[in-house]
């Protein structure tokens, strides 16, 4: 079936460090990808929406400029977390569907957990 | 008052019980989603629905669009069942319910 794979699963780094998170579609193409944070024992929040060839569309709250994201391809979306402080720690997930299919379930990537020092 | 409340937060089961989490919507949505998320993190989708009822093997979800009300059943059920159920609705984004802890003892 189809699968979202993420990358790296675990990131420790010193603060200021600037981290990268990728989100690939392994057999489907997305022209739409997803972006969650996850505090510990909250609920998933999305973070914002990545567009093939397009802006990200950041939810209200979401600071633009630190969380970069990046849809150069119709397989991966990149989320950059800039200049990441500890507050920044966090549990990130990505979601896609298939291209034009946005009435079937979502595919999840199995998640980053990010620790800053 | 959050937009998907989920009940109960909290849920311990002896091995073979059924189980019933509740999942209720306050907006107007194109689909509801059942999720699992396992200790480390990962997410399966378990569901999307619009209307009725779906079976995946013991694994039951239903919901009603009037009433903006989905529950997940699982039937006899297993400690490897045990995880986070998160119920999440679809309008022009997602909203997440805060999730349901299931742990079913042996």
């Amino acid at each position: 079936g189809a699968v979202v794979s993420q990358h790296p699963s675990r990131v420790i780094c010193k603060s200021g460090t600037s981290v990268k998170i990728e989100c690939r579609s392994l057999d489907f193409q997305a022209t739409t990808m997803f972006w969650y944070r996850q505090f510990p024992k909250k609920s998933l929040m999305l973070m914002a929406t990545s567009n093939e060839g397009s802006k990200a569309t950041y939810e209200q709250g979401v600071e633009k400029d630190k969380f970069l994201i990046n849809h150069a391809s119709l397989t991966l979306s990149t989320l950059t977390v800039t200049s990441a402080h500890p507050e920044d720690s966090s549990f990130y997930i990505c979601s896609a569907y298939p291209a034009g299919r946005s009435n079937q379930p979502q595919h999840f990537g199995d998640g980053t957990r990010l620790s800053i020092l | 008052k959050n937009e998907v409340e989920q009940s109960p937060q909290n849920l311990t089961a002896q091995e073979g019980e059924f189980i019933t989490i509740n999942c209720s919507y306050s907006v107007g949505i194109s689909a509801l989603h059942w999720l699992q998320q396992h200790p480390g993190g990962g997410i399966v989708s378990l569901f999307m629905l619009s209307s009725g009822k779906k079976k995946h093997g013991r694994l039951i979800a239903t919901i009603n669009i009037q009433e903006k009300h989905s529950s997940l059943h699982i039937t006899a059920s297993h400690p490897r069942d045990s995880a986070v159920y998160i119920c999440a609705v679809a309008s022009h984004d997602m909203r997440f319910g805060a999730g349901t802890r299931l742990t079913v003892k042996p």
